[in-house]
């Protein structure tokens, strides 16, 4: 069964900095893209950035663009989210999930459980 | 960028009801819309992918349908459990979410 786990979240100052990872079992990682998905508290779910397969490709939201880094360690099974100059609007609970493709489309499963992390000022 | 509006916000429902959300794409998608359900405290679980496609293990009183730009999510006979947030994802854009609660 494919599981993901995050960890690494936390209570940071304000442009502070934080590494989340996010490790994975029960499927073959280095064949999928992964994402980073993120919930603020009381809105709904923001995506954040994806990583192709080998790495080669990576996107961002317009949000976190230069602050962020998606990065991943396909021999390790981790997939991991830098993040620089945190604003206290990076507050949320942030979720790593697989990216399924068929099609032209995209869904993601499953979903880790999620870390928190909060940006204080 | 295609916009993903989800109503009700909110709903009520008792045990046994049929209920049923919309989400409402602000261009047409084909039939490229998931959905999903969100409980607290845990990971959101894929329910249905391609509008209508159940996903394995996922219990058959949720069903997906479209018509047009419209998709809505329908739990029969809903149960204590379905108590969460529902939200629609088409590409790496989400609605807003539908929570539903009990009466």
């Amino acid at each position: 069964e494919a599981q993901l786990v995050e960890s690494g979240g936390g209570l940071v100052q304000r442009g502070g900095s934080l590494r989340l990872s996010c490790a994975a079992t029960g499927f073959s990682f280095s064949s999928y893209w992964m994402t980073w998905v993120r919930q603020a508290p009381g809105k709904g779910l923001e995506w954040v950035a994806n990583i192709e397969e080998d790495g080669s490709a990576k996107y961002y939201a317009d949000s976190v663009k230069g602050r962020f880094t998606i990065s991943r360690d396909n021999d390790k099974k981790f997939l991991y989210l830098h993040m620089n100059s945190l604003r206290a609007e990076d507050t949320a609970i942030y979720y790593c999930a697989k990216v399924a493709m068929a099609g032209g489309y995209n869904w993601f499963v499953p979903w880790g459980q999620g870390t928190m992390v909060i940006v204080s000022s | 960028d295609i916009q993903l509006t989800q109503s009700p916000a909110s709903l009520s429902a008792s045990i046994g009801d049929r209920v049923t959300m919309t989400c409402r794409a602000s261009e047409t998608i084909r039939d490229f819309l998931n959905w999903y359900q969100h409980k607290s405290g845990k990971g959101p679980k894929l329910l249905i992918f391609g509008a209508s496609n159940l996903q394995s293990g996922v219990p058959s009183r949720f069903s997906g349908d479209q018509s047009g730009r419209n998709f809505t999510l329908t739990i029969n006979n809903v149960q204590p459990e379905d108590v969460a947030t529902y939200f629609c994802q088409r590409g790496w854009t989400f609605g807003q979410g539908t929570k539903v609660d009990l009466k």
